[in-house]
């Protein structure tokens, strides 16, 4: 049974980088025509996406976040990351990784609040 | 522009039926979605995709009584036998080439 798991740190000082992981468990994140994506929810807030990677490695980035993030995947250790430049007090969230296939699977997620 | 719209709020009585509704932008009537709920507190928990022919698909335990249909640009859940934890926000999902979309959420109270 595929299943997720958000971790890094859970304060991050405005102006730094927020760095997570994504471990995946029960399947490989190279399986075809898999998705695996970030998605976050401020508080009280809707979901919103914020990038997909596809299992051959192309990434794909909200428009809104364009240019502050990076997803990348590590084959190696079946997991896939997520890296947020230069966050602000906006940045803080819920983060959840996920992926698309057949089913759409949702990790935990994680809380990240970001100090001034 | 790939937009999702969900009413803000439904409510119905214990034991009853509601159906809730997902309209995708103009434009992109042909498009699948995934339907999400998210119980106070909790993680979102996929619930079904649902094509544009009505065709749907559960997710791992998502009960029968949660059923998926789709007309024209409109994406439907229908929750029958409503219970208590049918409670909490209903959102709507689809993509497009490179981009993904969620609708803002529909609150369900069961009165």
């Amino acid at each position: 049974q595929l299943q997720l798991r958000e971790s890094g740190p859970g304060l991050v000082k405005a102006s730094e980088t927020l760095s997570l992981t994504c471990t995946v468990s029960g399947a490989s994140i190279s399986r075809e025509n898999y998705f695996w994506d970030w998605i976050r929810q401020s508080p009280g807030k809707g979901l919103e996406w914020i990038g997909s990677a596809h299992s051959s490695g192309t990434a794909y980035y909200s428009p809104s976040l364009k240019g502050r993030i990076t997803i990348s995947l590590d084959t190696s250790n079946n997991h896939f990351s997520l890296r947020m430049n230069s966050v602000t007090a906006a940045d803080t969230a819920v983060y959840y990784c996920a992926s698309e296939g057949p089913l759409f699977t949702w990790g935990q997620g994680t809380l990240v609040s970001v100090s001034s | 522009q790939l937009v999702l719209t969900q009413s803000p709020s439904a409510s119905a009585s214990l034991g009853a039926s509601v159906k809730l509704t997902c309209t995708l932008s103009r434009g992109h009537s042909s498009n699948a979605i995934t339907w999400h709920h998210q119980q106070p507190q909790k993680g979102p928990r996929f619930l079904m995709r649902v094509l544009s022919d009505g065709t749907h698909s559960r997710g791992d335990g998502v009960p029968d009584r949660l059923s998926g249909s789709a007309s024209g640009a409109e994406r439907y859940l229908t929750i029958s036998s409503l219970q208590s934890d049918d409670e909490g926000v209903y959102f709507c999902q689809t993509w497009g080439t490179g981009i993904r979309v969620f609708g803002g959420g529909t609150e369900l109270t069961v009165l």
